[in-house]
């Protein structure tokens, strides 16, 4: 059973135009919440994160929203760019040692010139 | 500064092979991961170090073990590989806690 879900595998979008990207999760225990971007044949880096005590967190170009009672976050990145195609994946992670990451399958995000 | 390092960046195994995946970090973290990725699917966590001496199961722990050699390094071992066991592979490290995780480029194991 998929606790964090990612249902769209691709998206892509016009350079200037917005990226929405979305997440879904089952496990209400899940408190921490994190967006990785990965290039192909490399490790994923951190984008972004948001606790759950928030539900809006900002850094430069991406946003991240969450909406607990719905059980929803997405990442919002303004403008694209052409360097923003990627994959982005979603992780979640509840109180508990060493922080285990549960992840989404991912949103291949190709950003159109 | 390496951050993450991972040995071999690939590998080829027969099933019944004998392998193990080095990961070292230089950041003076306290956690360590393993992950592994397959096609469609997320990354899933296979064993996790909080701090040096100390190892878990995480999510799909069968067919793996490791070794937290020191506080640098974490290794995964596959006593008898098998076909399904074909995966990109991830080592990541962290300060603990909230901090984020940093990961390594992933070795590539097939597994024939």
């Amino acid at each position: 059973d998929q606790q964090v879900k990612q249902n769209s595998p691709s998206l892509s979008v016009q350079e200037g135009r917005i990226s929405i990207l979305n997440c879904d999760y089952t496990n209400s225990m899940f408190d921490y919440f994190l967006w990785y971007k990965k290039y192909p044949a490399e490790g994923p880096t951190f984008l972004i994160s948001i606790s759950s005590i928030k539900d809006k967190n900002e850094d430069g170009r991406f946003t991240v929203f969450l909406n607990k009672s719905a059980k929803h976050l997405s990442l919002h990145i303004v403008p694209s760019q052409p360097g923003d195609s990627a994959v982005y994946f979603c992780a979640a992670s509840r109180s508990g040692s060493a922080r285990q990451l549960t992840f989404g399958s991912g949103t291949q995000l190709t950003v159109l010139p | 500064n390496a951050g993450v390092t991972q040995t071999p960046k690939f590998q080829v195994l027969k099933t019944g092979q004998s392998m193990t995946l080095q990961c070292a970090q230089d950041m003076n973290h306290n956690s360590m991961y393993w992950y592994r990725q397959d096609p469609g699917m997320g990354l899933r966590l296979i064993y996790y170090s909080a701090s040096e001496g100390t190892t878990d199961k995480g999510e799909v722990p069968n067919g793996y073990n490791v070794s937290r050699l020191n506080k640098r390094e974490f290794s995964l071992r596959l006593e008898s590989a098998a076909p399904s066991q074909t995966s990109v592979y991830f080592c990541a490290s962290s300060r603990g806690g909230l901090e984020t995780q940093y990961f390594g480029p992933g070795t590539r194991l097939l597994v024939l």
